[in-house]
Parts: C-alpha cells; structure tokens; sequence
C-alpha cells in the first residue's frame, strides 16, 4: 500500500466551480498535512499545512484532516483560471526539527473561463 | 522575497558523467533537502542534510549520490556516474529548523537533468 495516494487527474472545471481535491495515507504517524502548487516546469509552492485533525481557512482556500479516515482535503472556492497548476498533497512526521516530506503523485487541475 | 535558486536549470549530460547540481538555499535557513520528480512521477525526498552532516536519506539516495555545503551560501549535490534512470527534474528545499512548530520547505525553481 502507497503510503500517500492522490488521484492524478485531471480534473476540468468552469470558472467559479468549487473544487474538490483529496489524498488517502496509510501511516498513521504523519502529523502535518500540506497542500503544494506546482505550475508547469517551477518547483512545489506551499499553499497551507494543517497540524493534525480539523479545518483551516485561507480565503478561497480551506484544508481539512480527518486523521481517524486518514484522509485530507483541500477545497477551492470561487475557483480562478489562475488556480490551473498541479495541487501535491504532502506529509511529514515532526522529528528532530526537519520534516522530510512525503508527496502524492499530484492532481492536475484546469479551470477554464 | 528570499529564494532558493539552483543552477544550471537545464543539464545534458552523457551516462556514466559526474554532474553536480547547485543550490542556494535562503541564508538564514539551517535545513536542506534534495528531492527529485522523474516526469510524470511523484516528488520524491533524496536527502536531508543540517550542521554539515547527512541527517537522513532515502533508499534512492545510494553511493552514487553525495551532498556538500563547500561554503556558506552552496549546497551542492553530486552524482558519481549518472544512469538514464537519473533523468529528472531535482529539487533543492530549504527550512528555517527553529522552534518545535512546522517548518516550511521552501523549494528552488529545479534544475531538469537529462542523461543520455
């Protein structure tokens, strides 16, 4: 079992639309969840990170941990043609103050006018 | 805005090649990490290196591979004798490492390496 899953995409969407992105993990150990974005051919830019379960809001942008289902989420309101890029749910376990991260394969998003 | 950079952003190379790949990483950060994304394929973490000394490393971080701060601003990362297999887009990260909250990885724009 991959310890961090994340449907490649991709996903198409309408200007406006909210958009749904999710990754499963298999480690229970993770303590922080992230959300990159990656635009073509640039690296990882973080978005949010979440500590353990719960919400958490940054405008357009809401992130949720369910560390009981293993499973987060990263909603985006109001979606932007700017918003197209690939979105890399990320992990890390906090030990000895560095965060190796773990990555999902990424999610594809277009939103078109 | 501090950044991290790497150098070059594009590097050809021919099989069994040293190369060595440059970052810069943000000055006041006092964590560094390799990653590499082969295209199409996930971000994968290689290397994570803090007081001059390898902290952890992955399976795919074999003898081949080495990491060194020759100075104060660098942090370099060496392949011995690249494989097609190491053909990727490689990632340099930094982190500040204060404090017991979450440290941000700032990653660099990536140099694309392609052996053939």
């Amino acid at each position: 079992q991959k310890e961090v899953e994340q449907d490649p995409g991709p996903l198409s969407v309408p200007e406006g639309a909210i958009v749904s992105l999710n990754c499963t993990y298999s480690n229970s150990a993770f303590q922080y969840f992230m959300w990159y974005r990656q635009y073509s051919r640039k690296g990882p830019e973080l978005l949010m990170y979440t500590y353990s379960s719960g919400n958490k809001e940054d405008g357009r942008f809401t992130a949720q941990v369910d560390k009981s289902s293993k499973y987060i989420s990263l909603f985006i309101r109001d979606s932007q043609p700017s918003d197209s890029a690939t979105y890399l749910c990320a992990m890390s376990m906090f030990s000895g103050g560095y965060n190796k991260l773990i990555f999902g394969a990424g999610t594809r998003l277009a939103v078109h006018p | 805005e501090p950044e991290v950079t790497q150098t070059p952003s594009h590097q050809v190379t021919q099989m069994g090649q040293e190369v060595i790949l440059r970052c810069v990483p943000i000055s006041n950060h006092l964590y560094f990490y390799w990653y590499r994304q082969i295209l199409g394929q996930k971000v994968e973490f290689l290397v994570s290196f803090y007081n001059n000394e390898i902290s952890e490393k992955s399976e795919i971080f074999d003898d081949q591979f080495s990491v060194e701060r020759p100075d104060g601003s660098n942090f370099t990362l060496k392949i011995r004798s690249t494989k097609l297999e190491d053909s990727a887009m490689y990632f340099c990260a930094s982190s500040e490492g204060f404090g017991s909250s979450y440290n941000e990885q700032f990653f660099g724009p990536g140099t694309r390496l392609t052996v053939l």
